[in-house]
């Protein structure tokens, strides 16, 4: 079936360091992939999302490819600030008309100055 | 900026008694969703309506478990006889209806069962 593995958190990072948070799925057919973000006391929020192999989806600093080989969609931010503490999900789209999304279990991210 | 809203944002209850919570979707959105959030995990399907129709049930949403949608607008998911492993955050969603479009989420709503 359809599944996401994502790496497991906390991530601890000083801030202006590189981020990288793995994502690979599991997937029949060529869903669409997402990363969503949740602040504290706050709902999800989608980051960014790409539809088709090799597509880039990118905001706020963030980007991650689409990569079908490796059936990944890794989220890398060149230099984290203290606002992108929160908890990141990485989330697979069923095809076949609709969005059904499959999050992973999420990645907590803590920036300090 | 009008969103997706829930209602209430927090529910104690006691095991056995009901509780409803209640989902508007952004104006004109077609599609409305209901997810469950509990600690530590990412959101689980739960159901999901296209327009008033509810298409499609997650098998975790037992008989106790009932969403309605009866005007294709607010939707309401009222669960009976609560356990204490209802306990979550249970979030609503709503998107546009044009294939694979982005799911807009609200603040969630939620539920503990004491």
């Amino acid at each position: 079936g359809n599944s996401v593995t994502q790496m497991e958190g906390p991530v601890t990072l000083s801030e202006e360091a590189f981020l990288t948070i793995n994502c690979t799925y599991t997937a029949t057919g060529y869903p669409s992939l997402f990363w969503y973000v949740q602040y504290p006391g706050e709902g999800l929020q989608l980051l960014l999302k790409a539809t088709k192999a090799d597509d880039k989806g990118s905001n706020k600093g963030f980007e991650a490819t689409y990569r079908k080989e490796t059936t990944s969609f890794h989220l890398e931010k060149g230099s984290v600030q203290v606002s992108d503490s929160a908890v990141y999900f990485c989330a697979l789209g069923t095809a076949g008309g609709y969005n059904k999304l499959i999050f992973g279990a999420g990645t907590r991210l803590a920036v300090h100055p | 900026d009008t969103g997706v809203s829930q209602d209430p944002r927090h529910k104690i209850t006691k095991r056995g008694q009901n509780v409803t919570f209640r989902c508007d979707p952004i104006s004109e959105h077609n599609r409305l969703y209901w997810y469950r959030q509990t600690l530590g995990q990412g959101p689980e399907f739960l159901t999901y309506f296209q327009n008033e129709a509810q298409l499609e049930k997650s098998r975790l949403l037992s008989d106790r478990f009932s969403a309605e949608r009866p005007k294709g607008s607010f939707s309401t998911l009222e669960i009976q006889r609560t356990e204490q492993g209802d306990s979550a955050m249970y979030l609503c969603a709503s998107s546009l209806g044009q294939g694979a479009d982005t799911i807009y989420f609200g603040e969630g709503s939620w539920l503990t069962v004491v």
